[in-house]
């Protein structure tokens, strides 16, 4: 069975740190990873994909780097609207399917 | 601007059947591949399926554990994407969000609010 793990569950960190989020897969996904951002009450927001391209808007303090099992992305000084949950996700082979993992959340320290 | 917008959800007793709906503006529907995802109430992401638009074939693939149960269909005339479930579980309770999808790329740009299923007695 194909896993996405990302690490930690939780962060908690202050405004104008730097977050540094996870995601391993279970076997190689080579640059296929993409990340989201899901704010309390909202639908998910395309932040990442192919690993370490930006989606259309997002602030360029977001970076997302890694290829084959290990991705990370980066958030390089956090502003308050940052804190929400992150997912990673992989659109693999088919028919495997899509997959995300199962959460950071990103919380106010 | 693109627009999507589910409708449909509420509340049904386990064995039952619900169809949701998108309704979509702002792209060319018929050229689109389009998904629906799930997250149950607390818990996180869950893709459902996607179906390919025609001119690529129109077919769809479901997450293993639900295929058989729901089944995606669009209407290219009225811009609008559907999901038939059946045989409604108490854990099929959660917010189903449809999803534009990006084609053979398969990230998902453009989501809607989102509607909420109950399954319960």
């Amino acid at each position: 069975e194909f896993v996405l793990t990302q690490s930690p569950a939780t962060l908690s960190l202050s405004p104008g740190e730097r977050a540094t989020l996870s995601c391993w897969a279970s076997q190689s996904v080579s640059s296929n990873l993409a990340w989201y951002q899901q704010k309390p009450g909202q639908a998910p927001r395309l932040l990442i994909y192919d690993a370490s391209n930006r989606a259309t808007g997002i602030p360029a303090r977001f970076s997302g780097s890694g290829s084959g099992t290990d991705f990370t992305l980066i958030i390089s000084s956090l502003e308050p609207e940052d804190f929400a949950v992150y997912y990673c996700q992989q659109r693999g082979n088919w028919p495997r399917g899509i997959t995300f993992g199962q959460g950071t959340r990103l919380e106010i320290k | 601007e693109v627009q999507l917008m589910e409708s449909g959800g509420g509340l049904v007793k386990p064995g039952g059947s619900l169809r949701l709906s998108c309704a979509t503006s702002g792209f060319t529907f018929s050229n689109a591949w389009m998904s629906w995802v799930r997250q149950a109430p607390g818990k996180g992401l869950e893709w459902v399926g996607r179906i390919k638009s025609k001119t690529d074939g129109g077919t769809t693939d479901y997450a293993a554990p639900l295929k058989g149960r729901f089944t995606i269909s669009r209407d290219d005339s009225k811009n609008t994407l559907y999901l038939q479930m059946n045989n409604l579980k108490t854990d099929d309770t959660a917010v189903y969000y449809c999803a534009t999808v990006l084609r053979f790329l398969e990230w998902l740009p453009d989501w809607g609010q989102g509607t909420l299923v109950t399954v319960s007695s």
